[in-house]
């Protein structure tokens, strides 16, 4: 089974100041992990993906992410917060077991939401 | 080029009634998975559907069922709603041989009173 356990609710961090919002996962075997943002009343929109290769991974709206294999950890840094980057973000985990059994879901936290004060 | 489109945006239902959702992949995708978003809480896999078969089944009872047509668009069906089954429904479509590349619709909100 894959788990994804995003620890903070809430994270409130001043315009300007770097953000992190923390993600830790379980899988059998090795990892994709992902980060997508949600605006309200909103779909989900891809921010980010580890798939292999370098663990600093670059995407969407300055977001990066760094994966950890020891700590099973994919955390989201941007190093300065815009007040448009207030939203609810989820991370999500896919084992890369082929196309087959668990590696056809994939499996999200509860969600972080992000709030970047003025 | 259209991404993932859901039909309706809202609707509300009674419970004990019946609701079908609708979801237009991406074109070239072949791939449809449904998730359940809740109130509060993270999305959850409901079932995909390749080659209009369902592939996977998530921890939904049979009340949730689907459909996959040639053109690759797809149903969710949920009868007899209860009340918990008010959320916001997710379709995402994908290629099946490249599922790090999945692309999610705007959603329909399910109000069941």
């Amino acid at each position: 089974a894959q788990s994804v356990a995003q620890p903070e609710d809430q994270v409130n961090v001043a315009e300007g100041n770097p953000l992190t919002v923390k993600c830790t996962y379980s899988v059998s075997g090795n990892p994709y992990l992902f980060w997508y943002v949600q605006y309200p009343n909103r779909g989900l929109q891809f921010l980010l993906k580890y798939i292999t290769g370098d663990n600093l991974v670059k995407g969407s709206y300055g977001f990066e992410a760094e994966f950890n294999k020891s700590q099973t950890s994919f955390h989201l840094k941007k190093p300065s917060a815009l007040v448009s980057d207030s939203a609810l973000y989820f991370c999500a985990v896919r084992d890369r077991l082929g196309t087959s059994g668990s590696a056809r879901q994939l499996t999200f936290g509860s969600g972080t939401q992000l709030t970047v004060l003025p | 080029d259209a991404g993932v489109t859901q039909s309706p945006t809202h609707l509300i239902k009674t419970r004990g009634q019946q609701v079908t959702l609708r979801c237009s992949p991406k074109s070239g995708h072949d791939t449809v998975s449904w998730y359940q978003q809740a109130l509060g809480q993270g999305p959850q896999f409901i079932f995909q559907y390749y080659e209009e078969e369902e592939r996977q089944r998530g921890n939904f009872p049979d009340r949730f069922s689907g459909h996959q047509f040639p053109n690759y668009s797809s149903e969710l069906n949920v009868n007899a709603l209860l009340l918990g089954d008010s959320a916001l429904y997710l379709c995402a479509s994908s290629l099946l041989d490249r599922p790090t590349e999945a692309f999610f619709g705007q959603g329909t909100r399910l109000t069941v009173v």
